[in-house]
């Protein structure tokens, strides 16, 4: 519907796992983001790539590692991840960086 | 550091009655701002957004307000519908950071 795309719905891993969320746009748009929503907390952003580039990395564990490859799909790849990463994931786009953003559905993870 | 929040983490109404959220920021330099609509099992929808020039813009059903003297945004919903029950964020721009996200509200309509 917002045309932000992400898969799985919903993923469930043990802390040994590794897994990728993927995020995809169809709306034209330059920059694509990582956010973090837990219960009780505002948004965290964790990740910003403008024309494939990396431009935001806000202290972001190395656990979680983004990839980029074409401007239209985003990735974040998971591996040895704690509990306190259950969250919901949510991949956005914008057209430019200070711009607002079109949100996908997210990606809701559980780590036992 | 510069922050954005919210005075009332839920809000509960009727249908049928006008709803006002509020968003308090505190960074002067911020220049644009965004409400959005989060429903249960969604990612945040986009509702209204406004300039720093403007201090009232209009959308269907939906009224926002700037007002830059006390730093302080509204989010007024007409006639309000339990399709409208959802968490509400506002979030601001400066220059050219990202979108800054408070906390959000809950608005819980009845019928």
């Amino acid at each position: 519907e917002t045309g932000v795309t992400q898969t799985p719905r919903h993923l469930v891993m043990g802390m040994t796992n590794k897994k990728s969320l993927k995020c995809e746009q169809h709306l034209g748009h330059n920059a694509m983001y990582w956010y973090k929503q837990s219960a009780k907390k505002p948004l965290e952003l964790m990740f910003v790539y403008s024309l494939e580039e990396r431009v935001e990395n806000n202290s972001v564990p190395s656990r979680f590692s983004p990839e980029c490859p074409n401007s239209s799909h985003l990735f974040l790849h998971l591996h040895t991840l704690q509990p306190e990463d259950s969250a919901l994931y949510l991949c956005a786009s914008s057209p430019g960086t200070t711009e607002k953003l079109f949100f996908g559905s997210g990606t809701q993870l559980s780590v036992l | 550091g510069e922050s954005v929040g919210l005075h009332l983490p839920t809000l509960s109404v009727q249908e049928g009655d006008n709803s006002i959220i509020n968003c308090a920021y505190s960074n002067s330099a911020s220049d644009y701002f965004i409400w959005y609509k989060q429903e249960s099992g969604k990612g945040p929808q986009f509702i209204i957004d406004i300039r720093s020039n403007m201090d009232k813009r209009q959308g269907q059903r939906v009224t926002v307000l700037l007002n830059k003297t006390v730093k302080h945004l509204s989010l007024q919903i007409a006639a309000t519908q339990p399709g409208d029950s959802a968490v509400y964020f506002c979030a601001e721009i400066s220059g050219y950071s990202t979108l800054t996200f408070g906390k959000g509200t809950m608005l819980l309509v009845s019928p």
